[in-house]
């Protein structure tokens, strides 16, 4: 697939490590938010949601904090394994509208 | 589940070709979005469809590109002509449509045009 890594920030982990990737967006009206996983040669696969009446949500090890008040959003994937070596995007949506707008993603790099 | 479908994986023309990338949405979802990835610009919404309506075609680039959604199983995006800038992964997402509707989507067709 192409590689979108030349240009993105990177968090390289150890396996077994807890990883946390963060994202700020900047539209105050986002209410809804998403965070997406890309590996190479693929489209993003959805990984888990959390709406802005939430602070936090929690997936099967992962976990998703809304922060309003400063607008961040972060995903933390608990003992880390080679296969979640990806690109990881937020994206946000605005109430009333039906598309999304991404972030520019995080490479996450996960070494046996 | 088969998922969001797009063909062809690859297509790799000559600047002045034209172009038609497809699409098949997954079964019972309403809306249809096709985005564009560069390392530059990241993850850009081209066009999205409502029921096979376009409702919002403010990131198409320019006239050279359209798309079409004739029903509700497939879409089309052309490139006429095409230009060595428009070289970038287009990927295909369909959704249950609506505000907190997760888009799900294919894996892409990469376009090189040299």
């Amino acid at each position: 697939g192409e590689s979108v890594g030349l240009h993105l920030p990177t968090l390289s982990v150890q396996e077994g490590d807890n990883s946390i990737i963060n994202c700020a967006y900047s539209n105050s009206a986002s209410d809804y938010f998403i965070w997406y996983k890309q590996e190479s040669g693929k489209g993003p696969q959805f990984i888990i949601d959390i709406r802005s009446n939430m602070d936090k949500r929690q997936g099967q090890r992962v976990t998703v904090l809304l922060n309003k008040t400063v607008k961040h959003l972060s995903l933390q994937i608990a003992a880390t394994q080679p296969g979640d070596s990806a690109v990881y995007f937020c994206a946000e949506n605005v109430s009333g509208y039906s598309t999304l707008t991404f972030g520019k993603g995080t490479m996450l790099l996960v070494s046996p | 589940d088969a998922g969001v479908i797009q063909s062809p994986r690859h297509e790799v023309t000559e600047m002045g070709q034209e172009v038609t990338l497809r699409c098949k949405p997954i079964s019972g979802h309403n809306s249809l979005f096709w985005y564009r990835q560069t390392m530059m610009r990241g993850l850009e919404l081209l066009i999205y469809f409502n029921n096979n309506v376009p409702i919002d075609d403010s990131g198409m680039p320019e006239d050279r590109f359209s798309a079409k959604m004739p029903n509700a199983s497939f879409s089309t995006l052309k490139i006429q002509p095409s230009e060595p800038r428009d070289s970038a992964v287009y990927f295909c997402a369909s959704s249950l449509g609506g505000y907190g509707s997760p888009l799900h989507f294919g894996n892409g067709t990469r376009l090189t045009v040299t």
